[in-house]
C-alpha cells in the first residue's frame, strides 16, 4: 500500500496568514493527489485534485503543487473559515486508496 | 443540486450486520463510480471500497480490514447505493459515508460526499 504522510499534524496561525502543508508519498505517484476540508462534525469537501487543479467554486487562495512524492498545499491570506483539518489522498492506485493522517489547523 | 443521503446506522453487537444505505439524486448515478468511506471517532479517513459503474462491469474492491465482510452493490433502478457490514468489530465503529468518484482526465477523486451515518459496535 502507498503510505501517505501529512506534516505538520498541527497547526496555529492566524487570519490573514499564509500557511503551507506538505504531504509525502511513500512512493511515486506523479499528479495524482488529491485534498480535501474537513470541518469538525460535517463531511470532508473536495479541494484540489491533480495536485494542483483547483475544484470549482473552491476560492483561489487555495493553491496545491508537487508531483512525484511531495506535494503541498498552500493557503494565502486565512479565513476564518479555514481553520478545519485538511487531508490528502492519493489516487495512483485505486486498490487501495489511501489517505494522509490529517492536518488540523487552529486558529 | 447534487445529493447524498446516508442511512441504515445504529448500534449492533459485535459478531452483528449491519446494511447501510445511500439515496442519490441530481446526477447520473447510473454511469458513477461509488465509493464507501470512513472515519473512526477522532480519527482519520480510511478508504473502505468502491464499485464501478454497471455499463464498466460493476467491479468491486474492498479495504483489507473490511475483505469478506462487507459488500457494496448498488440498484440503479432505485438510483441507491449499499453496503452490507456483516461479523462486524468493535473498531468498524466509525461515521460512513459516501461518495461519488469522479474524474478528470485520469485523476480520480471523491467529488461529493454524503453528510454521514454513524455505526457504533459494542456489546
Amino acid at each position: 500500500d502507498i503510505q501517505m504522510t501529512q506534516s505538520p499534524s498541527s497547526l496555529s496561525a492566524s487570519v490573514g496568514d499564509r500557511v503551507t502543508i506538505t504531504c509525502r508519498a511513500s512512493q511515486y505517484i506523479g499528479n495524482y493527489l488529491t485534498w480535501y476540508q474537513q470541518k469538525p462534525g460535517k463531511a470532508p469537501q473536495l479541494l484540489i485534485y491533480g495536485a494542483s487543479s483547483l475544484q470549482g467554486g473552491v476560492p483561489s487562495r487555495f493553491s496545491g503543487s508537487g508531483s512525484g512524492t511531495d506535494f503541498i498545499l498552500s493557503i494565502n491570506g486565512l479565513q476564518p473559515d479555514d481553520f478545519a483539518t485538511y487531508y490528502c489522498q492519493q489516487s495512483f492506485s485505486l486498490t487501495p486508496i489511501t489517505f494522509g493522517q490529517g492536518t488540523r489547523l487552529d486558529i | 443540486e447534487v445529493q447524498l443521503v446516508e442511512s441504515g446506522g445504529g448500534l449492533v453487537k459485535p459478531g452483528g450486520s449491519l446494511r447501510l444505505s445511500c439515496g442519490t439524486s441530481g446526477f447520473n448515478f447510473d454511469n458513477t463510480y461509488m465509493t464507501w468511506v470512513r472515519q473512526a471517532p477522532g480519527k482519520g479517513l480510511e478508504w473502505v471500497g468502491r464499485i464501478l459503474s454497471k455499463p464498466d462491469g460493476g467491479a468491486t474492491v474492498y479495504a483489507a480490514p473490511v475483505q469478506g465482510r462487507f459488500a457494496i452493490s448498488r440498484d440503479d433502478s432505485k438510483k441507491t447505493l449499499y453496503l452490507q457490514m456483516n461479523s462486524l468489530k468493535t473498531e468498524d465503529t466509525a461515521v460512513y459515508y459516501c461518495t461519488t468518484e469522479d474524474a478528470d482526465r485520469d485523476y480520480y477523486y471523491m467529488g461529493v460526499w454524503g453528510k454521514g451515518t454513524t455505526v457504533t459496535v459494542s456489546s
